[in-house]
């Protein structure tokens, strides 16, 4: 079955930067791509930027332009988001999703990494 | 402030429906039929019940279907259940971003 594995929880200082991984297995890594949403605690969803495992399709949400940086390693099947110079309102459980082919749409969902930023 | 407009809370009892608007612009909801929803119980991950509109993915009841007139979708659930109390969201491609509803509380009485 298609399963999306996060890495764990984060607490980090205001200012400081954060990685969280995101391991696919089920399925064939190539044929689809991973977007990352996040969701403040108690707020709505937030699309943040999508990657093709093959390097090709990257995009960002503006406000996240030159703050985040999706990668993979195509050869464990991982994916990565990074997000640098981190403020309180940056606390948020974050998500990698994958997308439905042909119909830009988020099938499967990751357990969520919550990313804490607190000094 | 986001990007789709849908009602904060929404509320039926046992067995009636209930239906959730999203509102959104010429620019995704009225511009592709890439419109999708949402459900999400309190503390777990958001899970895909509707796609392009009106399509249900394998082992979402037929309870919940999905519709678009111009900039608007709607999502209807029918004879509601206990465990169809949650926040659903809709989202739209929109040409690179994707957009989402604020999310709906469905209260079920």
């Amino acid at each position: 079955q298609v399963q999306l594995v996060q890495s764990g929880a984060e607490v980090v200082k205001p200012g400081a930067s954060v990685t969280v991984s995101c391991k696919a297995s089920g399925y064939t890594f190539s044929d689809h791509h991973i977007h990352w949403v996040r969701q403040a605690p108690g707020q709505g969803l937030e699309w943040m930027g999508i990657l093709h495992p093959n390097g090709g399709s990257l995009r960002y949400a503006e406000k996240f332009e030159g703050r985040v940086t999706l990668t993979r390693d195509t050869a464990t099947g991982t994916m990565y988001m990074d997000m640098t110079s981190l403020t309180s309102d940056d606390t948020a459980v974050y998500y990698c999703v994958r997308d439905r082919s042909g119909s830009w749409t988020f099938d499967y969902w990751g357990q969520g990494t919550l990313v804490t930023v607190s000094s | 402030q986001s990007a789709l407009t849908q009602p904060p809370s929404a509320s039926g009892s046992p067995g009636q429906s209930v239906t959730i608007s999203c509102a959104g612009t010429s620019s995704d909801i009225g511009a592709y039929k890439f419109v999708s929803w949402y459900q999400q119980h309190p503390g777990k991950a958001p899970k895909l019940i509707i796609y392009e509109v009106s399509k249900r993915p394998p082992g979402v009841p037929d309870r919940f279907s999905g519709s678009k007139s111009g900039n608007t979708a709607s999502l209807t659930v029918s004879g509601l259940q206990a465990e169809d109390e949650a926040d659903y969201y809709c989202s739209s491609y929109a040409g690179s971003p994707w957009v989402f509803g604020g999310g709906t509380r469905v209260t079920v009485l």
